[in-house]
């Protein structure tokens, strides 16, 4: 059993490049997250997508995009990396049920990304 | 503005200990409240409690939640090391997104 599959564990970056963090579900989860977790902090929601072809920004979007063409795939992209964007990043997915937050989410092992 | 608050931050007991882990929220419309447990990498699903379970259990570990007061807790009873992770509760939002608290650090001595 795959659940989440994140791409890759480790990256170093330098300031102001860019990089694509992978994230594929084969449970066939309608609903996908973005978040980011600081050092002792919780997580926080960057994006989201409801299914293919619709995402939604989170709390903390500013610097990231993403796109959804899949059920499977949702990747998220870091177009000109800041020292602020030192984080893990933690993708998962969940069933859609009819209420949307009645369903609990299934999280990849985490990217850990630093920029410097 | 949706919010979690967990108490205490860390705690550090012994084996066969039993532990409390706190949690109160404030919330517009609530629908969910989650616990997470986090070891080295993904939070991993412990229980979730709504307006129709508010009372969870699962071998040593159990929850309960309190509408009226606006608050959480998680037990654990005769505490393993295995126990050792992060906690984390988490409100569900009316987005199908997660907001989360900052969790506790539980450290189990043998």
């Amino acid at each position: 059993n795959a659940g989440v599959t994140q791409t890759p564990k480790f990256r170093i970056l330098k300031i102001g490049q860019s990089m694509t963090l992978q994230c594929t579900q084969d449970m066939n989860h309608n609903y996908m997250y973005w978040y980011r977790q600081d050092p002792g902090m919780g997580l926080k929601l960057i994006y989201y997508s409801v299914g293919a072809g619709i995402t939604d920004k989170g709390e903390v979007p500013n610097g990231y995009n993403v796109s959804r063409s899949t059920t499977e795939d949702f990747p998220l992209r870091l177009e000109l990396a800041a020292p602020s964007q030192t984080s893990v990043y933690f993708c998962a997915s969940s069933a859609w049920t009819g209420d949307l937050s009645n369903q609990p989410q299934h999280f990849g092992d985490g990217t850990r990304l630093s920029i410097l | 503005e949706d919010k979690v608050v967990q108490s205490p931050l860390s705690l550090v007991v012994h084996e066969g200990d039993t532990v409390t882990l706190n949690c109160s929220y404030e919330v517009t419309n609530f629908r969910s409240l989650l616990w997470y447990k986090q070891e080295k990498k993904a939070p991993t699903f412990l229980f979730m409690l709504t307006s129709s379970g508010i009372e969870k259990k699962s071998g040593r570990l159990s929850s309960i939640l309190d509408k009226k007061e606006l608050f959480s807790i998680l037990n654990i009873t005769a505490t393993q090391t295995g126990d050792s992770a992060v906690y984390l509760c988490v409100l569900g939002g009316s987005q199908g997104n997660l907001i989360f608290g900052k969790g506790t650090k539980l450290s189990v001595k043998p």
